[in-house]
């Protein structure tokens, strides 16, 4: 059974750091492509970011590049998402997903960006 | 810019046959599109029910069927369910490994 575990959400300062991390298990992960997903408040889903299975190419939405950088350890089975220069709407449930498609879903984290 | 189309809202008689669309706002959909779509209840996570236009999510039933409508990507559910009721939202490969939402729509079954 695939499952999908995301930590490290919390409270950031505006222009600050935080990174979310998603702990992969139940399918072998470095064959798969992951990605980020994010959610704000009573608002719908946006597409953040994806990388290959070997880590060695990556993809951002347009809201998010030159911040925030995804990276991936496959032998810890590890997603990550760096996240800098944090602002407001960057608040959001951030979710993990499996492949390109986001097949499988992990239960989010919440990063909130206040002072 | 190019943004992903869903209706905003959409109404089904239970038992009843829906077809929500998801559409680019320039240019078509397309098998290259990629088209998924998932649904969403309030305070839970996204669930998968449509990939690569077609393919059902394991566990999905037979009532939910995506496809290409013209220019645009649907998803119809038949025989729909109280608990159809639910965000519905389309995902399109756009380009360059890059993915986008549409804004989703709300289903009511009444």
């Amino acid at each position: 059974e695939v499952q999908l575990l995301e930590s490290g959400g919390g409270l950031a300062q505006p222009g600050g750091s935080l990174t979310v991390s998603c702990a992969a298990s139940g399918f072998t992960f470095s064959s798969y492509a992951m990605g980020w997903v994010r959610q704000a408040p009573g608002k719908g889903l946006e597409w953040v970011s994806g990388i290959s299975g070997r880590g060695d190419s990556t993809y951002y939405a347009d809201s998010v590049k030159g911040r925030f950088t995804i990276s991936r350890d496959n032998s810890k089975n590890t997603l990550f998402l760096q996240m800098n220069s944090l602002r407001a709407e960057d608040t959001a449930v951030y979710y993990c997903a499996k492949d390109q498609e986001c097949i499988d879903w992990g239960q989010g984290t919440l990063v909130t960006v206040s002072s | 810019q190019t943004v992903v189309t869903q209706e905003p809202s959409f109404s089904v008689s239970p038992g009843g046959t829906v077809t929500l669309t998801c559409g680019l706002s320039s240019g078509s959909v397309s098998a290259g599109s990629y088209s998924s779509w998932y649904q969403q209840t309030p305070g839970q996570a996204p669930r998968t029910l449509i990939y690569s236009t077609h393919s059902r999510s394991s566990g999905v039933p037979g009532r939910f069927t995506g496809y290409i409508l013209g220019n645009k990507a649907a998803l119809t559910i038949t025989g729909a369910q109280a608990d159809d009721e639910a965000d519905y939202y389309c995902m399109l490969h756009v380009g360059s490994g890059i993915w986008m939402f549409g804004g989703g729509t709300k289903l009511t079954v009444l």
